[in-house]
C-alpha cells in the first residue's frame, strides 16, 4: 500500500537558520506529492505541490522542494527560519490507484516545527 | 472568493449519540473530501464524494456515513459515538482542474464524553 514517511515528528531551529523537513514516499507509479501546512486550531493550507513537471518546485512563504525518483523523497526547505513559520507540516501523495490527478490523499504523520528566537 | 466552510466548529456529544458534520465546497468545486484528524493516528482518510456519488471510502467502520447535495455540498454523519471518535474532522474540495489540488476548510472539532 502507498505510504509516506515523515522522519522527525519534531524538528526545531534557530530564527534564520535553514529549515528542512523530511518526507519519503512509496510509490510504483509517478506520484502527485504536496506539503501542507497547519497552523494551531486551523485547517491545512497547501504550500506546494509536485504534478510530474519541475523536479524544483517553489511555494508559498519562501519555501520548496525537489523531487527525487531515485530516493523517493520530497523533501521542504526554507532558506532562513522565521518564528511565524512555526506550525506542523504534512507530506502527502496522491492515491495512484486514480492516476494522481484525484482521489484521496494518503498523509504523513506530521513534523511540528518549533522556530526559537 | 469563500473558501470550504464547516460548521458546526465545535461539539460536544456523548457516547452512544449521533452526529451530523457539514461542508460547503468552493464554488464551482464537485468533489469533496473527509479526512479525520485523531490525536496520535495522524490524518486518516473517510470519505471522497464527486457528483453526488460515493467514490471512495476509508478504513472507517459503517457507523461513519454521508451524502453529497445536488449543489455539491456534503454531510458527514457518525452514529453510536464511541470515544475514539474524538477528533479534528476536515473537509476538503477539489475543482475539476488537473492536479488533486484539495483545499481544506477549518474542520470541526468534536469531543465524545
Amino acid at each position: 500500500a502507498q505510504s509516506v514517511t515523515q522522519l522527525g515528528s519534531h524538528v526545531s531551529v534557530s530564527e534564520g537558520a535553514l529549515v528542512l523537513l523530511r518526507c519519503n514516499y512509496s510509490s510504483s507509479v509517478p506520484p502527485y506529492l504536496f506539503w501542507y501546512v497547519q497552523y494551531p486550531n486551523q485547517g491545512l493550507q497547501l504550500l506546494l505541490k509536485y504534478t510530474s513537471a519541475a523536479t524544483l518546485v517553489k511555494g508559498i512563504n519562501g519555501f520548496e522542494a525537489e523531487f527525487k525518483k531515485s530516493e523517493t523523497s520530497f523533501h521542504l526547505t526554507k532558506p532562513s527560519a522565521h518564528m511565524s513559520d512555526a506550525a506542523e507540516y504534512f507530506c502527502a501523495v496522491s492515491d495512484p490507484i486514480y492516476g494522481g490527478s484525484q482521489g484521496n490523499l494518503i498523509f504523513g504523520k506530521g513534523t511540528k516545527l518549533s522556530v526559537k528566537p | 472568493e469563500a473558501g470550504v466552510t464547516q460548521s458546526p466548529t465545535h461539539l460536544i456529544k456523548t457516547r452512544g449519540q449521533q452526529v451530523t458534520l457539514r461542508c460547503s465546497p468552493i464554488s464551482g468545486h464537485t468533489s469533496v473530501y473527509w479526512y479525520q484528524q485523531a490525536l496520535g493516528l495522524g490524518l486518516q482518510f473517510l470519505l471522497w464524494y464527486d457528483e453526488g456519488e460515493e467514490r471512495n471510502r476509508g478504513n472507517f467502520p459503517p457507523r461513519f456515513s454521508g451524502r453529497q447535495f445536488p449543489n455539491y455540498s456534503s454531510e458527514l454523519n457518525v452514529n453510536a459515538l464511541e470515544l475514539e471518535d474524538s477528533a479534528l474532522y476536515l473537509c476538503a474540495s477539489r475543482g475539476l482542474g488537473g492536479g488533486n489540488i484539495q483545499y481544506f476548510g477549518a474542520g470541526t472539532r468534536l469531543s465524545v464524553l
